[in-house]
């Protein structure tokens, strides 16, 4: 059983351009949340998504847009990038319908804007 | 809003040691879930121990166990017989039971050494 896989494992972008980032979630799952982990900081809440709407969002500007598939994948856009977007991007899956459902992340996607 | 705070940067235990990681939280609800999630190299989180708020007993998992201290709004880990795999970044973290409220809120971390 696959995990969450999230694509590229690394980027390098310059500063202007835009990216998308990739996550499979875990089988089964139909929740996905990406997280932006900056160095020495710990995963910050970007925005989550299920049946394909954003149904929450962190305090993350409108450069920052996603999209979640039927099949449940998601991609995470980022428009305009600066300095300061480059970060380690993480992807976190989850079933809704489980009592206490728990998150489970992929390995990231870790950016580097020049 | 909410806030977690971790206030020991790094940490290192002799391996077969105990180790305690400590976390506090900030919060007006009365209900909510806290983790801890260790992140090794592969930066891939993986959770380690959750407790609901509700639940005075606190949780256990095998090696792991946690310390809750609802009044003083502190979660603390305890890692016994520590091993070398143990070694990695350690976050807590707080999420809400309001409905609506998915996202989960973490600490800056504690790097656990474990010395052989």
């Amino acid at each position: 059983d696959a995990g969450v896989t999230q694509s590229p494992t690394h980027l390098i972008k310059t500063r202007g351009q835009q990216v998308t980032l990739r996550c499979s979630p875990k089988s089964g799952h139909d929740t996905v949340s990406w997280y932006q982990q900056a160095l020495g900081q710990g995963p910050q809440f970007i925005f989550q998504y299920y049946e394909e709407e954003e149904r929450q969002r962190g305090n993350f500007p409108d450069r920052f847009s996603g999209h979640q598939f039927p099949n449940y994948s998601s991609e995470l856009n980022v428009n305009a990038l600066l300095l300061g977007d480059s970060a380690l991007y993480l992807c976190a899956s989850s079933d809704r319908t489980v009592l206490n459902e728990k998150l489970f992340f992929g390995s990231g996607t870790q950016l580097s804007v020049l | 809003a909410q806030t977690v705070t971790q206030s020991q940067p790094e940490m290192s235990v002799q391996e077969a040691e105990t180790v305690t990681l400590s976390c506090t939280y900030d919060t007006s609800e009365s209900d909510y879930y806290l983790f801890w999630y260790k992140q090794p190299p592969s930066r891939q989180m993986i959770l380690v121990i959750r407790q609901e708020a509700y639940k005075q007993q606190n949780a256990t998992e095998n090696r792991f166990s946690v310390n809750f201290q609802k009044a003083a709004k502190s979660f603390s880990l305890k890692i016994s017989d520590s091993q070398l795999g143990d070694a990695a970044m350690y976050f807590c973290a707080y999420r809400s039971t309001t409905s609506g409220t998915y996202k989960y809120i973490f600490g800056t971390g504690t790097r656990l050494k474990v010395l052989a």
